[in-house]
């Protein structure tokens, strides 16, 4: 069975400060994929990076950055400088690999970002 | 730059009426999705199709049914709602019915139920 969890429900912090919103997941899969959404208070779902288990290269974008780590299970996303419009629910999902495919959400993490 | 496109953005049904939803893509994607969103579960799969012509239960399919019209549509209804329905639900679509295809998202419904 598979499983995300962000254990931060709720994080807010004062524009121009890092944070890091945690995401730890549990597959059976060697092959799997993991993926973090941004869902802003406009409601929509936004994709923001795809990372597979072969590949543990940390990822930059802008900003944005994450930290996979197959040892423990974790795949991080960091905001750098953050801003009032990162505010949003941050939704990390996993998929297995091959035919059985089924995406998995966690309970998502609601970043307010104040200025 | 439409993407998927749902409708109704809003709905207010009454217990025991019935509802579809509709859901179209632009991108030429073969598989599609139904999710739920409640408070504090995440999204939680209903229905999904990983090709035109199939169709498939995911986590929490009682209570709907789905038609996979043509390669663009995919439509989720509600026979007779409940209370329990009241959800915001989203439609996605990816390329292939695969893990490693990200899926992209419409705006969502917000359905009540009374």
């Amino acid at each position: 069975a598979q499983k995300v969890t962000q254990a931060q429900t709720e994080i807010s912090v004062v524009e121009k400060e890092d944070v890091t919103l945690d995401c730890v997941y549990e597959t059976r899969d060697t092959t799997y994929y993991l993926f973090w959404y941004k869902q802003p208070p406009s409601g929509e779902l936004v994709f923001l990076i795809r990372r597979n288990s072969f590949d543990e290269q940390n990822e930059i974008s802008g900003r944005y950055s994450w930290n996979f780590q197959k040892s423990t299970s974790s795949f991080n996303f960091t905001i750098t400088a953050s801003q009032v419009v990162d505010s949003a629910v941050y939704f990390c999902a996993l998929s297995g690999g091959g035919s059985n495919y089924k995406l998995t959400f966690g309970k998502g993490t609601l970043l307010t970002v104040n200025p | 730059n439409a993407g998927v496109t749902q409708t109704p953005k809003f709905q207010v049904l009454k217990t025991g009426q019935s509802m579809t939803l509709q859901c179209a893509q632009d991108m030429n994607h073969n598989s599609m999705y139904w999710y739920r969103q409640d408070p504090g579960m995440g999204l939680r799969l209903i229905y999904y199709s990983a090709s035109e012509g199939t169709t498939d239960k995911g986590e929490v399919p009682n209570g709907y049914n789905v038609s996979r019209l043509n390669k663009r549509e995919f439509s989720l209804r509600l026979e007779s709602a409940a209370p329990s329905q009241t959800s915001v639900y989203f439609c996605a679509s990816s390329g292939y019915h695969n893990s490693n295809q990200p899926q992209h998202f419409g705006d969502g419904t917000r359905l009540s139920i009374l």
